[in-house]
């Protein structure tokens, strides 16, 4: 694809539900990232992947928290049983090679989580 | 303290005048600045990108870094209300971690 996307755009749950959030890098990139947008802040760093291993996940908020991209390229966000403070933007971005030496990251349009 | 500090805004400046974003960042260790655009509820799009100090200009957009200082600044020229949308500064060592600003919100009244 041209891009970075993500699915779903938006999703709501409940208190306690399990949710799965879904990312496509950009076709052969190599690199691939997940942050966290809340409300009126800038994107924070939760995870990074280099193909299917993932390398770095100390930004993860907590161990509810887990990331997997199997074949090194779609990449899911799981968290489970949802808290309120888990309401926010979730940004995934890729990069061609390593992503090392500040290499350009692209970001898809995101998925607005709500947790009532 | 954040690693990278931003003015939250709001600005708001009439169409045509000229805008200054501004970050200042504590790590000295920072190789690598960039400017993102993100407008509302889309993700962040790459604007400028700038290795070390120095100016770097495309269009209406010029980047500026001054390592001494530890400040970013981006200018816009000549804005449009088309430019009305959230800046991002982020910063990032050698390596692949992004840090960012908390954004500036800039309103380009026509």
């Amino acid at each position: 694809g041209a891009g970075v996307s993500q699915s779903p755009r938006y999703k709501v749950a409940k208190r306690g539900q399990d949710v799965a959030l879904r990312c496509d890098p950009i076709s052969g990139h190599v690199s691939l990232f997940w942050y966290q947008q809340a409300l009126g802040q800038g994107p924070e760093f939760l995870t990074y992947f280099q193909n299917e291993a993932q390398l770095d996940k100390s930004g993860l908020p907590s161990d509810r928290f887990f990331a997997e991209r199997p074949e090194g390229s779609v990449s899911t966000l799981k968290i489970q049983r949802t808290q309120q403070e888990d309401s926010a933007v979730y940004l995934c971005a890729s990069s061609a090679t390593s992503g090392s030496r500040g290499e350009t990251q692209y970001f898809g349009p995101g998925t607005r989580l709500l947790v009532l | 303290q954040k690693e990278v500090e931003q003015d939250p805004g709001p600005l708001s400046v009439p169409e045509g005048a000229i805008v200054s974003l501004n970050c200042t960042y504590s790590n000295s260790a920072f190789q690598y600045f960039m400017w993102y655009r993100q407008y509302s509820r889309k993700g962040p799009e790459l604007l400028m990108y700038t290795y070390s100090s120095g100016n770097k200009e495309d269009g209406r957009f010029t980047a500026q870094v001054d390592k001494s200082s530890k400040y970013i600044s981006l200018f816009i020229r000549d804005s449009q209300p088309s430019d009305s949308a959230t800046y991002l500064c982020a910063s990032v060592t050698g390596t692949y971690k992004y840090i960012f600003g908390t954004g500036t919100r800039l309103k380009v009244l026509a």
